[in-house]
């Protein structure tokens, strides 16, 4: 009954590669977020999505590329991936706008 | 980007201490706070909402200031099991907006 699940939890991969995470809640939540955590631990928004429409995508790479197929679900693909891109990834969900945030458990991306 | 400010630390405090964050944001839209917890290698989990009136929960008081804009969290008879990371959040705008967390470790 995990309420924000992402996969993998761990992934290591050489630059250059292509990786995608997946996320889903099972909240019936309409907004869905991504945040990149760095080494110091700083939680830093990436993308917003409302009922699955791209609401803010914060000065990411454009080798970040997000996908939400329905509103459970938002899933995260990275191009050409660079030793920088090295952090962890949370998924998160909220009932709407301006309430608090349900994190997934994270993946925790290496790039050797 | 609006920010949200939080001092890291560490602090530092004896079992029993009571021990008190404060976090600064500088929109002053926002509607709504929160305080999350967050482990050592795990995810950022919520610990309280902030209202208006304050909101406590145990041994654990948050506060809300609107004129300075900052929010706090008071915990009182700190134990071991408070070690870990606190972040703040205000939200507003489909941006929940984080701290960047103020580390609390509890020591016998």
């Amino acid at each position: 009954d995990t309420a924000v699940s992402q996969t993998p939890k761990y992934l290591v991969t050489q630059m250059g590669n292509d990786k995608s995470i997946k996320c889903e809640q099972n909240l019936g939540h309409d907004t869905m977020y991504w945040y990149k955590q760095d080494s110091k631990k700083f939680l830093k928004i990436m993308f917003s999505y409302n009922n699955k429409e791209l609401i803010i995508n914060e000065t990411v790479p454009n080798r970040f590329s997000p996908k939400s197929p329905d509103k459970a679900h938002l899933n995260l693909h990275i191009n050409s991936l660079e030793l920088g891109d090295s952090a962890v990834y949370f998924c998160a969900s909220s009932p709407w706008e301006d309430t608090e945030a349900f994190f997934g458990q994270g993946t925790r991306l290496t790039v050797v | 980007r609006k920010e949200v400010e939080q001092d890291p630390g560490p602090f530092n405090v004896p079992e029993g201490a009571t021990v008190a964050f404060n976090c600064t944001y500088s929109n002053s839209a926002s509607q709504s706070f929160f305080w999350y917890r967050q482990d050592c290698r795990k995810e950022p989990k919520l610990l309280m909402s902030v209202y208006s009136s304050g909101n406590e929960d145990g041994r654990f008081t948050a506060q809300l200031n609107r004129a300075s804009q900052y929010i706090s969290l008071l915990i009182r008879d700190s134990k071991l099991s408070d070690s870990a990371t606190y972040l703040c959040q205000s939200g507003g705008s489909y941006i929940p907006t984080f701290g960047r967390g103020t580390s609390l470790i509890v020591h016998p």
